[in-house]
C-alpha cells in the first residue's frame, strides 16, 4: 500500500500529557498537511510542510502544539500538556506542490483525552 | 480568511441525481476542491475546479461560478454506496479550508 500512512490509530491519555503522531505521506508527494476534525465538522486546517520547512500554521494552533519534517519524509505532530479539548481525529494528508488541491489524506488518529 | 456553506444534510432515492451546492466567501481563492467522506473513513478527493464551468468525472460533476462565489457537486444516477459526508473545500495557495460538510443519505 502506498498510500498516507499515520500511526498510531487510536489514542487514549489523560489530561496533562504530552502524545506524539506520526504520518508517512505518499513518498513522491513533497507537501504534507495536518488537520483536525470533530464530530459533524470538516477538516480544520493545522500546519503543512512543503519539503522539510513549515510554511503555515493556522492561527487557531496554540503553542501546545509542534509539528516536525525533519527529512522531508515523514512528519510528527506533538501535543503537550493535553487538554480535553484535544480530542478528535488529527488526519494528515499530502500532495504534489503543484497540485495542493488534490490532496491524498490517511486514516488519522483518534485521540481521546480523559 | 475563508467561509464555505452548506447545506447539512440531503436525502434521495437510489438512481436520482442529487446536487450539492457551496457558497464561499474568501480571500486568496484559488479555485474549489470537493471531498467525499464515509463514516470512519478519511476524506477522499473527488474533483476540484480552478476555472468557471462543468468538470465532469464519471457520475459526479463539479460546477464552480467565481462571481457568484458559488459552486456544487452533482451525482448522478446514485447508489447506495454514495451514502457519505460530502465537503467543498476552497483552496489558496497554501491550504484549503473546508465547509462543515453534507451528508448525503442514499434510500432505497
Amino acid at each position: 500500500d502506498t498510500g498516507v500512512s499515520q500511526d498510531p490509530r487510536h489514542k487514549i491519555t489523560k489530561r496533562g500529557q504530552n502524545v506524539t503522531f506520526r504520518c508517512d505521506p505518499i513518498s513522491e508527494h513533497n507537501r504534507l498537511y495536518w488537520y483536525r476534525q470533530t464530530l459533524g465538522q470538516g477538516p480544520e486546517f493545522l500546519t503543512y510542510f512543503q519539503n522539510e520547512a513549515q510554511l503555515e500554521k493556522s492561527r487557531l494552533l496554540s503553542d501546545r502544539f509542534s509539528a516536525e519534517r525533519p527529512k522531508g519524509s515523514f512528519s510528527t505532530l506533538e501535543i503537550q500538556r493535553t487538554e480535553q479539548g484535544d480530542s478528535a481525529m488529527y488526519l494528515c494528508a499530502s500532495s504534489l506542490a503543484l497540485r495542493p488541491n488534490e490532496q491524498f489524506f490517511g486514516p488519522g488518529t483518534r485521540l481521546t483525552v480523559l | 480568511g475563508q467561509s464555505l456553506e452548506q447545506p447539512s444534510e440531503v436525502t434521495a432515492v437510489e438512481g436520482a441525481i442529487v446536487q450539492i451546492n457551496c457558497t464561499y466567501q474568501t480571500s486568496g481563492f484559488y479555485g474549489l476542491s470537493w471531498y467525499q467522506q464515509h463514516d470512519g473513513g478519511a476524506p477522499t478527493f473527488l474533483s476540484y475546479n480552478a476555472l468557471d464551468g462543468l468538470e465532469e468525472t464519471g457520475r459526479f460533476s463539479s460546477f464552480l461560478s467565481r462571481s457568484d462565489s458559488y459552486g456544487y457537486l452533482l451525482l448522478q444516477e446514485l447508489q447506495m454506496k454514495d451514502s457519505a459526508s460530502y465537503f467543498c473545500a476552497a483552496g489558496s495557495a497554501r491550504q484549503l479550508t473546508f465547509g462543515s460538510g453534507t451528508q448525503l443519505t442514499v434510500l432505497p
